[in-house]
């Protein structure tokens, strides 16, 4: 299976823990999104890599959230001291570069779900 | 700025009658418009997109959509409804340059009775 994947697929931790997420792209994909989809709502967007470098971070990404794609290929995302307000499913997706004024259809992994109790 | 309005949070049909998701979207130029499913326990799936090549857009089993841009809207229509089609649908616009990041609506649930 060539898709994108994510681990774990679920996570339940106790508040105040730190976790840990893993995304790994297709692998011919530069580009790396992570989202956030609280129970009822669409995905929002919390960041995006083009290769190795972060150029954007939503404002929902408190100083407590960091993610990092090291080599240009998985990245993973760190929640610090988890709030019961983290509890959410965290999407991954890739892409192709986009062709200005074109479009970008992005791949999405399973997700992790995440239970802060 | 853009933004993405799916106008009913549930929908329900009977198993064979047409099917009609509604979506609305705000974009300060042409836009990059897609639907996507998600079936409980799996991951998001791309059922059809809008680039401007077309406005009218077929997709995947039998789902296809409509842009018109003078209503800015791009719904979701199936002539004849499946209980497999029965799932969470969303709406998104994306930036079509940069990041290219996706703008999600807040989704609309499809129950098929038998």
């Amino acid at each position: 299976d060539t898709g994108v994947s994510q681990d774990p697929r679920h996570k339940i931790t106790k508040r105040g823990q730190n976790v840990t997420f893993r995304c790994d792209p297709i692998s011919e994909h530069n580009r790396l999104y992570w989202y956030r989809q609280t129970l009822g709502q669409g995905p929002e967007f919390l960041t995006y890599f083009q290769n190795e470098a972060q150029l954007e971070k939503s404002r929902l990404l408190s100083d407590r959230f960091s993610a990092e794609r090291p080599k240009g290929s998985f990245s993973t995302l760190e929640i610090q001291r988890t709030e019961q307000g983290d509890s959410a499913m965290y999407l991954c997706a890739s892409s192709l570069p986009g062709a200005a004024g074109g479009y970008n259809e992005q791949f999405f992994g399973p997700g992790t779900r995440l239970t802060v109790l | 700025a853009q933004s993405v309005t799916q106008l009913d949070s549930h929908v329900s049909v009977s198993e064979g009658t047409p099917v009609l998701l509604r979506c609305n979207y705000s974009s300060s130029y042409s836009p990059s418009l897609f639907w996507y499913v998600q079936h409980p326990n799996k991951g998001l799936q791309l059922l059809l997109k809008y680039t401007s090549a077309a406005t009218l857009v077929k997709g995947i089993n039998g789902f296809e959509a409509e842009f018109k841009k003078s209503e800015t809207s791009f719904h979701l229509t199936k002539p004849s409804a499946h209980m497999s089609d029965a799932a969470e649908y969303f709406c998104v616009v994306s930036f079509t340059s940069g990041t290219y990041k996706y703008i999600f609506g807040t989704g609309t649930r499809l129950k098929v009775l038998a």
